[in-house]
């Protein structure tokens, strides 16, 4: 158990929906970063907050937001949801904003969008 | 774009023998490299980290840093039926987010 937690489980969204997904870092951590892992692939950035700032995005279009918050919880908000999303949602958190700090991985998000 | 390749797989051994899996990375400013394992239908999960160049040695694993050659591998010696999961071999990106980037993937199965 990394102490990192994700919320929801398992989601089943409609293409063109929104949704929201959460992240609780591991204790000490201050710093999130998301990740997509499509089936049979290793996971892909999406993007990393640091203190509340974003510190560093990936390929992925603007539709896909996010926020961290004083606590350092996260969120990552997907707009007008694609058949393409579905996905493993993955949130890891370090311990700092700069590299060398391993990333823990918390259990993940399986989204399916029909 | 930068990359890290691994061998798909799959990679069979007896159990009792050495797993050797192997990664190369195309970002020569990368500083940091990483193995996962997953299980299947599980996250990743963070079993070794390697910064100089040489070896690291953690109980069976042992994690080699090449990066004239550009070149990253983990072995596990003794592998027992729980090693059978997906290795993952990540990179950081030398950059100020240090994202990971990371390869496909290399499926190992133990056989008893």
């Amino acid at each position: 158990e990394t102490g990192v937690t994700q919320s929801p489980t398992h989601l089943i969204k409609t293409r063109g929906q929104q949704v929201t997904l959460r992240c609780s870092s591991q204790s000490g951590h201050n710093t999130v970063s998301w990740y997509q892992q499509a089936l049979g692939q290793g996971p892909q950035f999406i993007f990393q907050y640091y203190r509340e700032e974003e510190n560093g995005r990936g390929n992925f279009p603007p539709r896909f937001s996010g926020l961290q918050f004083p606590n350092y919880s996260s969120e990552l908000n997907v707009n007008a949801l694609e058949l393409d999303d579905s996905a493993l949602y993955l949130c890891a958190s370090s311990a700092g904003g700069r590299g060398g700090y391993e990333q823990y991985f918390g259990p993940g998000t399986r989204l399916t969008v029909t | 774009q930068k990359e890290v390749e691994q061998n798909s797989g799959p990679l069979s051994v007896p159990e009792g023998a050495i797993a050797s899996l192997n990664c190369t990375y195309s970002d020569r400013g990368s500083q940091s490299f990483f193995w996962y394992r997953q299980y299947s239908g599980k996250s990743p999960e963070l079993i070794m980290s390697i910064y100089s160049n040489g070896d690291k040695e953690d109980g069976r694993f042992t994690a080699q840093l090449n990066k004239a050659s550009q070149y990253v591998s983990l072995l596990i010696r003794d592998s027992q039926p729980s090693d059978s999961a997906t290795y993952l071999c990540a990179a950081d990106s030398g950059g100020s987010n240090y994202k990971l980037t990371f390869g496909k993937g290399t499926l190992l199965t133990v056989n008893p």
